[in-house]
């Protein structure tokens, strides 16, 4: 079935720092790919989205590019806030269905 | 334009209660959408609804869960004899079309965090 896989641990960084969140898929045709952002006690809400290969989503200073080639869908941005400390979530919808699967999701800290 | 809602934010039962949870969709949205956020996981798909149909339930326990979107009034998802291990924050989304295949945006609620002791 259709599958997303982030990279392990939580992400705590300086800052202005660059940020790399790594995120492949795994899905049948061509999926929808999604990053969600979750702030603590809170819901998710959609920070960019991409519906087709090479597509690249942006808001906020975030972008993921869409790589059918790598089966992949990486977030960054350039300067990071404190601000911008939640918990990030890649997530895929198929072509043949509604649901949304997610990975498990990176923690990211940023210290002043 | 109000967002998902959800009620209660927090709910504790008792092993063997029922518990009733409640999403009301954003203003035009007839699709709702429920995931489970077991502890250090991710969100894991449950139950895709239309007015008064059920769409997809392939992420739905086959014992005690239960959903519904009435014509009238909120999705309620209803989980009888709750044990322990069904302490987890359940979220509602909602869209207003369905059309997941053309990467339709679904807009989550603020979730509830069910605590079974």
């Amino acid at each position: 079935g259709d599958s997303v896989t982030q990279m392990e641990g939580p992400v705590t960084l300086s800052e202005e720092a660059f940020l790399t969140i790594n995120c492949t898929y795994t899905a049948t045709g061509y999926p929808s790919l999604f990053w969600y952002v979750q702030y603590p006690g809170e819901g998710l809400q959609l920070l960019l989205k991409a519906t087709k290969a090479d597509d690249k989503g942006s808001n906020k200073g975030f972008e993921a590019t869409y790589r059918k080639e790598t089966t992949s869908f990486h977030l960054e941005k350039g300067s990071v806030q404190v601000s911008d400390s939640a918990v990030y979530f890649c997530a895929l919808s198929g072509p043949r269905n509604n649901r949304l699967a997610f990975g498990k999701g990176n923690q990211v800290v940023v210290i002043p | 334009n109000a967002g998902v809602m959800q009620n209660p934010r927090h709910l504790v039962r008792r092993r063997g209660q029922e518990a009733r949870l409640r999403c009301s969709p954003m203003k035009g949205h007839s699709h709702v959408y429920w995931y489970r956020q077991l502890p250090e996981e991710g969100l894991k798909f449950m139950v895709y609804l239309q007015k008064e149909n059920i769409i997809d339930e392939s992420g739905m326990p086959k014992e005690r869960f239960s959903a519904e979107f009435p014509k009238e009034g909120p999705s309620i998802l209803r989980i009888q004899q709750v044990v322990r291990g069904d302490s987890a924050a359940y979220f509602c989304a909602s869209s207003p079309s369905g059309t997941g295949s053309f990467g339709e945006t679904q807009y989550f609620g603020p979730g509830t965090r069910l605590l079974v002791l």
